[in-house]
């Protein structure tokens, strides 16, 4: 089965700082994997995607992550954090079943400290 | 989110009442989805179709039924409303396969 998850449902970092969110993930079949935020009272906003080209994939806003399948991991990264990035983030990947529906994982709210 | 609508954006049921969430979209994709998301576990499929006039279910689809009349419109009905199903409620849709989810913007559910 395909699952998801992310290590960390709280993280805190200072502006300026290194942005690190965790995902690893579970699956039998090459993963389309993706990241999402959410900002209060919003939908969720597509980051970036990974869908078997680059393993390294730039998103919006200076957010990438490297999709590493040695380790079934793909780590959301940003170099320095800014205060309008204070929001939930969500790692998902594409199942295989029920219309190519999105496994996510329970989020990470990140908090930025001025 | 542009191309993707949903209303009610606020709602408050009294148990056992029912109500239709809407969702339309003007992008023309095949796909569409209903998650609801919940503290703490991300977001669950509820209902989804692959095309106009096809509907299946998905992770939690008890107490829901959907409706795909067209191809632009997607509404979630929720027939006796239970406090479980307090929720916020997502649509999404989709083009190809290997192609994003696009979200609305929610509609936040409370059942009391």
């Amino acid at each position: 089965a395909q699952s998801v998850t992310q290590l960390g449902s709280h993280v805190s970092v200072s502006e300026g700082a290194l942005v690190l969110l965790r995902c690893n993930y579970s699956s039998s079949v090459p993963p389309y994997l993706f990241w999402y935020v959410q900002y209060p009272n919003q939908g969720l906003q597509l980051l970036l995607k990974y869908t078997s080209a680059a393993t390294l994939v730039k998103g919006i806003n200076g957010f990438e992550a490297e999709f590493k399948k040695s380790e079934t991991s793909f780590h959301l990264t940003k170099p320095s954090a800014h205060m309008s990035d204070a929001a939930e983030y969500f790692c998902a990947v594409r199942g295989y079943n029920q219309g190519g529906k999105l496994i996510f994982g329970q989020g990470t709210e990140l908090s930025v400290k001025p | 989110n542009a191309g993707v609508t949903q209303t009610p954006k606020f709602q408050v049921l009294k148990t056992g009442q029912s109500m239709t969430l809407q969702c339309a979209q003007d992008m023309n994709h095949n796909s569409m989805y209903w998650y609801r998301q919940d503290p703490g576990m991300g977001l669950r499929l509820i209902y989804y179709s692959a095309s106009e006039g096809t509907t299946d279910k998905g992770e939690v689809p008890n107490g829901y039924n959907v409706s795909r009349l067209n191809k632009r419109e997607f509404s979630l009905r929720l027939e006796s409303a239970a406090p479980s199903q307090t929720s916020v409620y997502f649509c999404a849709i989709r083009d190809l396969s290997n192609q994003p989810q696009h979200f609305g913007d929610g509609t936040r559910l409370s059942i009391l």
